[in-house]
Order: C-alpha cells, then sequence, then structure tokens
C-alpha cells in the first residue's frame, strides 16, 4: 500500500530535549515536505526536498534541520525545541514523473513541548 | 502569503449540493489549481485539481472561470463524511519548475447538516 508515515505519532517532551521526526515514503518519491498546523494559521511549510542531499526552508524554517540521505526518509529534526514549536506536524511527498500530481500526506505528528 | 482567498466557514445540507469558492486572482500561467481536504486532524487528502477546463472525478467537480481567477469545488450529493476543511491552492505541477513551496492557506471549513 502506497503511503507516508511518521513516528512518533504523539510525542510530550521538554524544552531542550533535542527530538526527531521520523518520515517515511514507499512510493519512490522524488519530493517531500514538512508542514506544522496551528489553530488559525492553517498549514505552513516548515522544508522541502526536492531529491536526496537537496533540500530548502519554507516558509517557518527557524527552529528546524532537516536531512535527505536517502530517498524514501525525511526526518525532522528539532535541536532545542520551545514551547512555540507546539504543533501538529506533517510529512507529505510527491512524484515529479507521475502523472497523478498529487501530495500524499503522512497522518501527523502531535508534538507538544513543555 | 497564500495566493488564495477562500470564505472561513460554510453550511450545507445533507443531500445538497456543496459550492467551495477560491478566489486565485494572481495566478500564473503555469499554475494549477489544486483543491485537498482535511477530516478533522487527519493528514490532507488530494481531491481535484484543474488548468483551465473543468475537471470531474468520482469525489467532486471543479470549475475554473475563463479568466482563471477564480474557481468552484462541487460535492453534487454531500454526505456528514464531507465535513472537512478544504483548501484550495495554487501551484506549477510536480514536473515543472517552481513546484518546490507550496502554501496552503487557513481553507474554508464545510459543515454538512443532516
Amino acid at each position: 500500500e502506497a503511503q507516508v508515515t511518521q513516528n512518533p505519532r504523539y510525542l510530550i517532551t521538554v524544552t531542550g530535549k533535542k527530538l526527531t521526526v521520523t518520515c517515511s515514503q514507499n512510493m519512490n518519491h522524488e519530493y517531500m515536505s514538512w508542514y506544522r498546523q496551528d489553530p488559525g494559521l492553517g498549514l505552513r511549510q516548515i522544508y522541502y526536498s526536492m531529491n536526496v542531499e537537496v533540500t530548502d526552508k519554507g516558509d517557518v524554517p527557524e527552529g528546524y534541520k532537516v536531512s535527505r540521505k536517502e530517498k524514501r526518509n525525511f526526518p525532522l529534526i528539532l535541536e532545542s525545541p520551545s514551547p512555540n514549536q507546539t504543533s501538529l506536524y506533517f510529512c507529505a511527498s510527491s512524484s515529479f514523473v507521475s502523472s497523478t500530481d498529487t501530495q500524499y500526506f503522512g497522518p501527523g505528528t502531535r508534538l507538544t513541548v513543555l | 502569503d497564500a495566493k488564495t482567498t477562500q470564505p472561513t466557514s460554510m453550511d450545507c445540507a445533507e443531500g445538497r449540493a456543496a459550492n467551495l469558492p477560491c478566489n486565485h486572482s494572481t495566478i500564473s500561467g503555469n499554475e494549477y489549481v489544486y483543491w485537498y481536504r482535511q477530516i478533522h486532524s487527519q493528514g490532507p487528502q488530494y481531491i481535484i485539481h484543474g488548468l483551465k477546463n473543468n475537471e470531474t472525478n468520482e469525489m467532486a467537480s471543479l470549475i475554473i472561470t475563463e479568466d482563471r481567477k477564480s474557481s468552484t469545488l462541487i460535492l453534487p450529493h454531500a454526505t456528514l463524511r464531507d465535513t472537512a476543511v478544504y483548501y484550495c491552492i495554487v501551484s506549477p505541477r510536480p514536473n515543472s519548475g517552481g513546484y518546490q513551496k507550496v502554501t496552503f492557506g487557513t481553507g474554508t471549513k464545510l459543515q454538512v447538516i443532516p
């Protein structure tokens, strides 16, 4: 089954404790992206990757890092989380060669930073 | 800033057609109109997309005005399961230049009423 998986789905942590949210897709997609969703603000793009070793900032990259060492994985790293990073996070992927055009989204990771 | 403008919320009676408008007056020639929806806090789900011709699939119809400055998503017979937030975005196709950043707005919360 074609899917985007995220782990963990729920995480409660404390300020300053480094964490990584993993994202993996099994569709051989070139493009992957991270979004955060906050009440009243919609989905905002954090980082995106056009392919392996190619990443760039989205609209709200501050406080986040990403890496794309393998095509299927695109982890989101919070080196020193702060309470303002409490949010619902989504990973997405899409293909540059498929005719379907759609972005496939993961199930989301709800992060709480105390 | 989001490239699209949508009403914050709409109601629709169950069984009736739901017509969701979207304004995208600054759309570029190579940009498509995409619609996604998000049920509760799940990952957004692709619905339909189009360039300038009207499109229909098993989920919905998309009507794009001749000047391409606005569009309407039509759910022909809304059910309670269609209650969701609907996002209209404009973006080049994944296999073309300029796809990198994808901006979601705050969407329209559609409430289907029994």
